[in-house]
This record gives C-alpha cells, structure tokens and sequence, in this order.
C-alpha cells in the first residue's frame, strides 16, 4: 500500500534560526500535497499545498519544496519561533483507487529552544 | 466562522456501549472523513463520504459504522466499543475528495474500559 515516510521523528532547534522538514512518499501518481501543523491538544491545521506541477511554493515564514523525481517534499519555516512547536505532517494525495484521500505520515515533531 | 465541530470532546465509557460521536461542518463540503490517532501510527482514515448518502470504508473500519444524511452531518457511531477503540478521534472536511485541503475538527478523545 502507498507509504509516506519521514526522515526525523523529532527536530531541535533554535529559535530565530531556519527549520526543514522531510517527508518521502511512495505513490509517483499523487498531485497533490498538503504540510498540516498540529499543536498538543489541536486538530491538524493547514500550512501550504502545493501541486504536482508546482517544484515550489512559498507561504508567510513557510516555503515547500517537491522533488517529484526523487519523491520527496520539505517544509522550510524561516526564523522558527516557539509557536511553531508542534507535530508537522505531510500528505500526500492518494490515489484513485483509494477516494483521492489524503495519506498522512507519523509527522515530525518540532521542538524550538529559546 | 467556518469550522468543523464534534462532539463530545471527551468521552468514558464501558465495553459494549453504543456511542456516537458527533461531527458537522458549516462550509457546504462534499466530502467527510473520520480519522484516528494513535501513539506511534499516524492519522488513519476509518471511513469516508463523497457526498451525501454515499459512503466507504477507509483503512480501518472494522468496529464503526458511518451514515451521511444530510451534507453537513457525518456521525461515527461505535456499536459496541472496545479497549482497543480507545483513540483520539478526528473528522475532517472538504470541498472535494483530496484536491483540495481538509479542515479538521477539534478531536474527540475516547476512552474504554
């Protein structure tokens, strides 16, 4: 079944500096991606999308890239605060078979140190 | 404000209790979702609707049930609970299925014992 992965579970970091997180993903045929934000206690929130045909998309502070050839999107924040502390996930659109759902990742847990 | 609202937040109930969990959304979506989270596992879809009466099972559906009446309702009802149907819960909502972006509910978080 299709897979999305991520390269860290947790990421540290200081506040003021840049953060990136890597999502990978199975399915060659999903067109569409979504970053989702979810602080303790939250509902998932949405961040930035982004479109197949798209390899950037730029937000207030946040920046995704999609490499389709390696199968791989990041999630760049500019000068992490410590709200951005939360559980960051990506999801990619599944495929037709499945609803067009959205397959999530476990997510990566941002921490941002003062 | 356009939202998605379920209720309850938190529930405590016993093995073998019918439940239902409430969700609505007020921006007219099409498609539904129920989700669950676990340490460990991610979200994982349980069922989802397309539109109003049509209905199909997500990843794990064993164990609920879902109905779509009316386009703005989408109830996960628990026959007969579980220990292992302790969970946090989400609905989730959609101008269309997956090419657009899914507004989430506040989360419901269960517990049986």
């Amino acid at each position: 079944g299709e897979s999305v992965g991520l390269h860290l579970p947790t990421l540290s970091v200081q506040e003021g500096d840049n953060s990136i997180i890597n999502c990978a993903y199975s399915n060659s045929a999903s067109d569409y991606f979504i970053w989702y934000k979810q602080e303790s206690g939250k509902g998932p929130q949405f961040i930035i999308d982004i479109r197949s045909n798209m390899d950037k998309r730029q937000g207030q502070r946040v920046t995704v890239l999609l490499n389709k050839t390696v199968k791989h999107l990041s999630l760049q924040i500019a000068a992490t605060q410590p709200g951005d502390s939360a559980v960051y996930f990506c999801a990619p659109k599944g495929g037709n078979n499945q609803g067009g759902k959205l397959i999530f990742g476990q997510g990566t847990e941002l921490s941002v140190k003062p | 404000e356009a939202q998605v609202t379920q209720n309850p937040r938190y529930l405590i109930t016993v093995t073998g209790k019918k439940l239902t969990v409430t969700c609505s959304q007020n921006m007219n979506h099409e498609y539904m979702s129920w989700y669950r989270q676990d340490p460990g596992l991610g979200l994982r879809q349980i069922y989802y609707s397309m539109n109003v009466e049509v209905t199909d099972k997500g990843d794990v559906p064993e164990g609920y049930k879902v109905s779509r009446k009316e386009k703005r309702n989408f109830p996960l009802i628990l026959e007969s609970p579980s220990p292992n149907q302790t969970s946090l819960y989400f609905c989730a909502s959609s101008l269309s299925s997956g090419g657009s972006e899914q507004f989430f509910g506040p989360g419901t978080r269960l517990t049986v014992l």
